[in-house]
């Protein structure tokens, strides 16, 4: 059965450096997300993209951060300079209608 | 704004028992999603229920919605031991975005 994956699984990273996440989507699927889990919290949403551009996006979702699909296969998500409370679980999703399957997620972790 | 919020927060039964936790939510919605998270894991689809839908069933699952008190329950029937994990609903107001509640935590004992 085709599944979203993403790379890498885990990523340290010290505070103020960029980091990029990569996630392989379904390859039929047309809608692709960006989601977080700060540890013990909530799923959160940070970003949707469809037609390759951004359709929705959060409040958390600021200047820092931005995707793209820079080969229209991989979807990636860049934040530019990491802050602390960027450290969570990132978890790309995709979706050819109303479901949304999610990758196993990134870990973060910014020191 | 909250979408979905889980109830209860915790549930512990044992192997064979059945599981129910509900969802609530607070504007109106398409669908409404269940997924499931391993400890430290991602995000498993299990059922989608559409608004226009009141009942479904996937293998041991049975998902109801009652969009006049906008709550969803999930039922597992005869659970394993790899069914401990949390459930998490989630809520779409358009395609674009998930809004999901804070999960219940289900620990299946042997």
């Amino acid at each position: 059965e085709p599944e979203v994956t993403q790379t890498p699984s885990h990523q340290v990273t010290q505070m103020g450096q960029e980091v990029i996440l990569r996630c392989v989507p379904i390859s039929n699927h047309l809608y692709f997300y960006w989601y977080r889990q700060i540890l013990g919290q909530k799923v959160e949403f940070l970003v949707s993209f469809y037609n390759n551009e951004i359709s929705e996006k959060s409040e958390i979702f600021d200047d820092q951060f931005s995707v793209e699909r820079p080969d229209g296969s991989n979807f990636t998500l860049k934040i530019r300079s990491t802050k602390l409370e960027d450290s969570a679980m990132y978890f790309c999703a995709t979706g050819h209608s109303y479901e949304q399957y999610f990758g196993p997620g990134t870990r973060l972790t910014v020191t | 704004s909250q979408q979905g919020e889980e109830d209860p927060q915790a549930l512990s039964i044992q192997e064979g028992e059945n599981a129910t936790m509900n969802c609530s939510y607070k504007t109106s919605i398409n669908n409404l999603q269940w997924y499931r998270q391993n400890s430290g894991r991602g995000l498993v689809h299990l059922i989608l229920i559409r608004s226009n839908e009141r009942e479904k069933h996937s293998g041991r699952l049975r998902v109801t919605l009652d969009t006049s008190k906008k709550s969803s329950s999930l039922l597992i029937t005869a659970s394993r031991a790899a069914d401990t994990a949390s459930y998490f609903c989630a809520t779409d107001l358009n395609d674009y975005k998930l809004s999901f509640g804070a999960g219940t935590t289900v620990t299946v004992r042997a």
